[in-house]
């Protein structure tokens, strides 16, 4: 069983949707859970990061964690055409900085 | 969020040569930084983690004699393909964080392809 699974889409979407991105962990020891967004040809960059189960919002973006069950969520509301990328999970446990990530699923937003 | 520019962003060179490409964080102290590589629609493959002032520590099946990687300041860390060959040919890109702080930010990422 790999450490973290995500579902590489492809997901299209029509513009204004909700999008829900999921990963699953499957040890308890990780502590930090990260999304990124990667545009094609580019570095990953950080949308946001949680260190507990419970929402953090930040504009258009939500994500959620769920440690009883290792889950954890990105939702974007409101999707726009520029929120067509890849966006990755990752996570990690404390002090160590080495993250794992996930393969990264693949968001097509239509205009 | 911090800034790491990463440099070259795109490198042609011929095999056999060697090719260097620098991480710099440009607004924060990086204790630590590492060195991923990226194939096409693949997700990211951690290739070394290296702590400023200390030898880097490879992952499994990567070979630190052809991925040399220096990290002599906490702003800057190097790493050098070595003798390239075409199988080589790949997106490296690294990501560096500072002490304290559970993220890690990345560079834009070098595409190297080598001819």
């Amino acid at each position: 069983q790999k450490e973290v699974e995500q579902d590489p889409g492809p997901l299209s979407v029509p513009e204004g949707a909700i999008v829900s991105l999921n990963c699953t962990y499957s040890n308890s020891a990780f502590q930090y859970f990260m999304w990124y967004r990667q545009y094609s040809r580019k570095g990953p960059e950080l949308l946001m990061y949680t260190y507990s189960s419970g929402n953090k919002e930040d504009g258009r973006f939500t994500a959620q964690v769920d440690k009883s069950s290792k889950y954890i969520s990105l939702f974007i509301r409101d999707s726009q055409p520029s929120d067509s990328a890849t966006y990755l999970c990752a996570i990690t446990t404390s002090g160590t900085y080495k993250y794992i990530f996930g393969t990264g699923t693949r968001l097509k937003v239509l205009a | 969020g911090a800034v790491v520019s990463q440099h070259p962003s795109r490198v042609i060179c011929k095999s056999g040569t060697s090719v260097k490409i620098e991480c710099r964080s440009l607004d924060f102290q990086a204790t630590t930084m590492f060195w991923y590589r990226q194939f096409p629609k693949q997700s990211l493959m951690l290739m070394a983690t290296s702590n400023e002032g200390s030898k880097a520590t490879y992952e499994q099946g990567v070979e630190k004699d052809k991925f040399l990687i220096n990290h002599a300041s906490l702003t800057l860390s190097t790493l050098t393909v070595t003798s390239a060959h075409p199988e080589d040919s790949s997106f490296y890109i690294c990501s560096a964080a500072g002490q304290g702080n559970p993220e890690a930010f990345f560079g834009q990422g070098t595409r190297l392809t080598v001819v």
